[in-house]
């Protein structure tokens, strides 16, 4: 099993529309989660991170369920500016300097 | 900006012959890292550093060697290029356990 799994997508929605991102996680002993965006072409940003008892931005809400092992990202209104790869992220190590595992990324198009 | 950047930008060499890309940050952190990102494999940590003149194997290590003789320089050297190391290379940086990364290098080797 892959230690982080995304469906590469790609989500094609019309702007306006609410889109759901799920994200799987092999090691149960991770430590933190994070959700990061990537524009075509360019280097991956942080989004949001990810916490036990979920987390909203704006328009985006993250959740995690330990139990399950899955991180979600819930993006509301879709705009044509969401259009990039969501990268979901999972630091396995205990302390804030272990080394993230990503996923290979979700593609999202938001169409007019 | 966590002030990362990375020289050079796009590169096209040949095989068997030697590569540096440098990665120069400029708010002393402690945590670089390198990571090269392919279709189909996501990002995929080289080699990391945890301060000057230590450093550590990531996953796909073979191949690289890095250096970092200064806080602000992570180096990473290709001894000699093959095909199969073309590809994106980005470096980051760990700020309070999230990572923060320079615009990449685009490494072509034919």
């Amino acid at each position: 099993r892959k230690e982080v799994e995304q469906d590469p997508g790609p989500f094609n929605v019309p702007e306006g529309a609410t889109v759901a991102f799920n994200c799987t996680y092999s090691n149960s002993a991770s430590q933190s989660f994070f959700w990061y965006r990537q524009d075509c072409r360019k280097e991956p940003k942080l989004l949001m991170s990810v916490y036990s008892s979920g987390n909203e931005d704006g328009r985006f809400t993250a959740q995690l369920n330990r139990a399950s092992q899955y991180i979600s990202l819930l993006i509301r209104d879709s705009k044509l500016s969401d259009s990039a790869t969501y990268l979901c992220v999972v630091n396995p190590m205990r302390g804030s300097q272990g080394n993230l595992i990503f996923g290979k990324g979700t593609k999202l198009s938001v169409k007019p | 900006d966590a002030g990362i950047t990375q020289s050079p930008r796009h590169k096209v060499t040949e095989t068997g012959t030697p590569v540096t890309l440098r990665c120069h940050q400029t708010e002393n952190h402690r945590y670089m890292y390198w990571y090269r990102q392919d279709p189909g494999h996501g990002l995929r940590l080289i080699h990391y550093s945890y301060g000057v003149k230590d450093t550590d194997k990531g996953e796909v290590s073979d191949g690289y060697s890095v250096s970092r003789s200064k806080t602000e320089d992570f180096l990473l050297t290709l001894e000699s290029a093959t095909s199969s190391q073309t590809s994106v290379y980005f470096c980051a940086i760990s700020e309070g356990g999230l990572q923060y990364f320079g615009a990449g290098t685009r490494l072509s080797v034919l």
